[in-house]
């Protein structure tokens, strides 16, 4: 199993500005992915990030509007940026196997 | 349509009552296929995958069709601590991508006493 940790669990910011999510486990991955998780919806992959390479992004998602990091095995961050009310939803990250995917607690963002 | 589909529910179930859910999917090469749970608030977490022998977990029973690609969880002699929302997931791809997973919109299950 994996234990994976997010900062901030929650936060409240102004439409304009941007947020990075940082992602934390507890052993070394090769893969990590982020999902978004809007409300009342289920879970949309936005983009699979590898270390030492660009992250790659799912169709509706962008670079530019989500920067994704990965400076080593264990950690990940993913920046929300220029954000609109639209943006407001949980952010998850994600490792794990063919068998099993583990997802760290999300972090809940509110634009306003 | 919806790569993967489910009925969002509600369902509304007695203490000790049986309840199936369904779920369909779009991609006909879909390698992997799993119930996770969801409670309210928190992350996701594996219940069980789904194989095409069929699968079963003490009161959890879930069942593959790959020719009608069709997934369904079966739940036995409901508990309270059922209740939450299961989501249908599928990895459309095969080799080192298993953690691009598809998910159903979730299905919402309540069991009252």
């Amino acid at each position: 199993s994996a234990v994976i940790s997010q900062k901030p669990s929650r936060d409240i910011c102004q439409r304009g500005t941007s947020l990075t999510i940082q992602c934390q486990v507890d052993s070394q991955v090769t893969m990590m992915f982020w999902y978004r998780q809007q409300p009342g919806q289920s879970l949309t992959l936005i983009a699979t990030a590898n270390q030492g390479s660009e992250a790659t992004y799912e169709s509706g998602f962008v670079i530019d509007k989500f920067p994704i990091s990965r400076p080593n095995l264990t950690f990940s961050t993913l920046t929300v940026s220029n954000m609109s009310p639209e943006d407001s939803s949980i952010y998850l990250c994600s490792v794990g196997t063919f068998y099993e995917q583990y997802f760290g607690p999300g972090t809940r963002l509110t634009v306003t | 349509r919806k790569e993967v589909e489910q009925d969002p529910g509600p369902f509304n179930v007695p203490e000790g009552a049986t309840v199936a859910f369904n779920c369909t999917y779009s991609n006909s090469a879909s390698q992997s296929f799993f119930w996770y749970r969801q409670d309210c608030r928190k992350e996701p977490k594996l219940l069980m995958s789904v194989y095409s022998s069929g699968n079963e977990d003490g009161r959890f029973t879930a069942q593959l069709n790959r020719a009608s690609q069709y997934i369904s969880l079966l739940i036995r002699d409901s508990k309270l601590s059922d209740s939450a929302t299961y989501l249908c997931v599928v990895n459309p791809e095969s080799g080192t991508s298993y953690g691009k997973l598809t998910f159903g919109q979730g299905t919402i299950l309540t069991v009252h006493p």
